[in-house]
């Protein structure tokens, strides 16, 4: 079945450091993909999406290229902020079945 | 324009005891969704709705939960004689369309306590 695998957390950064955080899934057809953001007791947000290949979706500095030959969507930022410190969900959706698959999150904290 | 509204918030039952969990689409959308999250956990699908259908519920368990949206109202999902196994949180999101490709809206969700 369908899957998604995120970069084992939590993450711990510097204020202005890069961010990466890998995402790769499995899936059979053409999944659009997904990332979520989850601060601190509330929900979901959207912060990007791609829905076919080489597509970038890009959103508060944000950005991740839907790279079919890698099965990847990583999330870089090339200058992070304290206000990032979240939790990051890959997810996927695919045409077929409107339900979004999820990775296990990976727990952000930038430092001052 | 609201978005996606989930009450309670926080919802504590005893064991065996029932829980109701209310989620209002964003306007305009017809599509719901339910997620259930583990502590420490990503989001696992529960269940897909449109208005008085059930589309897909291969995420729910097979036995106490249910889950319906009526013509008129909130979609619910219920859970009887909950066990300690049931704490997590809730999650609702709406879509306006159902496509693959359309974003699904998220509520606040609520955080239900087995006692």
């Amino acid at each position: 079945g369908n899957s998604v695998t995120q970069m084992e957390g939590p993450v711990t950064l510097s204020e202005e450091a890069f961010l990466t955080i890998n995402c790769t899934y499995t899936a059979t057809g053409y999944p659009s993909l997904f990332w979520y953001v989850q601060y601190p007791g509330e929900g979901l947000q959207l912060l990007l999406k791609a829905t076919k290949a080489d597509d970038k979706g890009s959103n508060k500095g944000f950005e991740a290229t839907y790279r079919k030959e890698t099965t990847s969507f990583h999330l870089e930022k090339g200058s992070v902020q304290v206000s990032d410190s979240a939790v990051y969900f890959c997810a996927l959706s695919d045409l077929g079945a409107q339900k979004l698959v999820f990775g296990q999150g990976t727990r952000l904290t930038i430092n001052p | 324009n609201a978005g996606v509204m989930q009450n309670p918030r926080h919802l504590v039952r005893r064991r065996g005891q029932e829980a109701r969990l209310r989620c209002s689409p964003m306007k305009g959308h017809s599509h719901v969704y339910w997620y259930r999250q583990l502590p420490e956990e990503g989001l696992k699908f529960m269940v897909y709705l449109q208005k008085e259908n059930i589309i897909d519920e291969s995420g729910m368990p097979k036995e106490r939960f249910s889950a319906e949206f009526p013509k008129e109202g909130p979609s619910i999902l219920r859970i009887q004689q909950v066990v300690r196994g049931d704490s997590a949180a809730y999650f609702c999101a709406s879509s306006p369309s159902g496509a693959g490709t359309d974003t699904q809206y998220f509520g606040p969700g609520t955080r239900l306590t087995v006692l």
